[in-house]
């Protein structure tokens, strides 16, 4: 089984300071991580993935996140906050690379809020 | 770039009617997912589809079927539907085994009256 928990359901930052979204996760094999973005009333929209590799995985729009396999961690990050970052961030994981097996797992959310 | 094209866009039904949404991967795409997202919830995986042959099942009620076609483009049937199947429906698409992530289509929102 695999799950994922995002701890915060909201983050308040100010607009141009950095950000940080926290994400652990569980998986019974290699851990496959994603975070995606929604804003209201649409789609989710991908930002990045850790699949093997270098653990700071840059993304979409300026976003980061660092891999911690000792902590079970996925933190979405990103240095300078800006008011159009502000939406539902969602880190899903999955055991599996490609399409097959389960889907991805999502966390509950957790709302990002950029105040000007 | 081409995304993924889910119609219609939005469905308002009475309950124990019946619902067919439709969902077009990405070009090339093999694999699709659905996903239903209840108001203030996260995402929940409901099946998936490989090569037209169901892929794996996640939280999908009995009342729910689906399919995928030889053009890849997958059909999600509800029926006797009730209140709380209201939720916004989202497909996916994805290559698959080629560790890439899913894309995601703009979703179904779908009302029960």
């Amino acid at each position: 089984a695999q799950s994922v928990a995002q701890p915060e359901d909201q983050v308040n930052v100010a607009e141009g300071n950095p950000l940080t979204v926290k994400c652990t996760y569980s998986v019974s094999g290699n851990p496959y991580l994603f975070w995606y973005v929604q804003y209201p009333n649409r789609g989710l929209q991908f930002l990045l993935k850790y699949i093997t590799g270098d653990n700071l995985v840059k993304g979409s729009y300026g976003f980061e996140a660092e891999f911690n396999k000792s902590q079970t961690s996925f933190h979405l990050k990103k240095p300078s906050a800006l008011v159009s970052d502000s939406a539902l961030y969602f880190c899903a994981v999955r055991d599996s690379p490609g399409g097959g097996a389960d889907g991805l797992t999502f966390g509950k959310g957790t709302h990002l809020i950029i105040q000007p | 770039a081409a995304g993924v094209i889910q119609s219609p866009r939005h469905l308002i039904k009475e309950k124990r009617e019946t619902a067919t949404l439709k969902c077009y991967p990405i070009p090339r795409h093999d694999t699709v997912y659905w996903y239903q997202q209840g108001p203030g919830q996260d995402p929940q995986f409901l099946i998936s589809f490989y090569e037209k042959m169901q892929s794996d099942k996640g939280s999908i009620p009995d009342r729910f079927s689906a399919q995928q076609f030889s053009d890849y483009h997958s059909e999600l049937n509800m029926s006797s539907l009730e209140l709380g199947d209201s939720a916004l429906y989202f497909c996916a698409s994805s290559l698959y085994r080629a560790n890439t992530e899913a894309f995601f289509g703009q979703g179904t929102r779908l009302t029960v009256v």
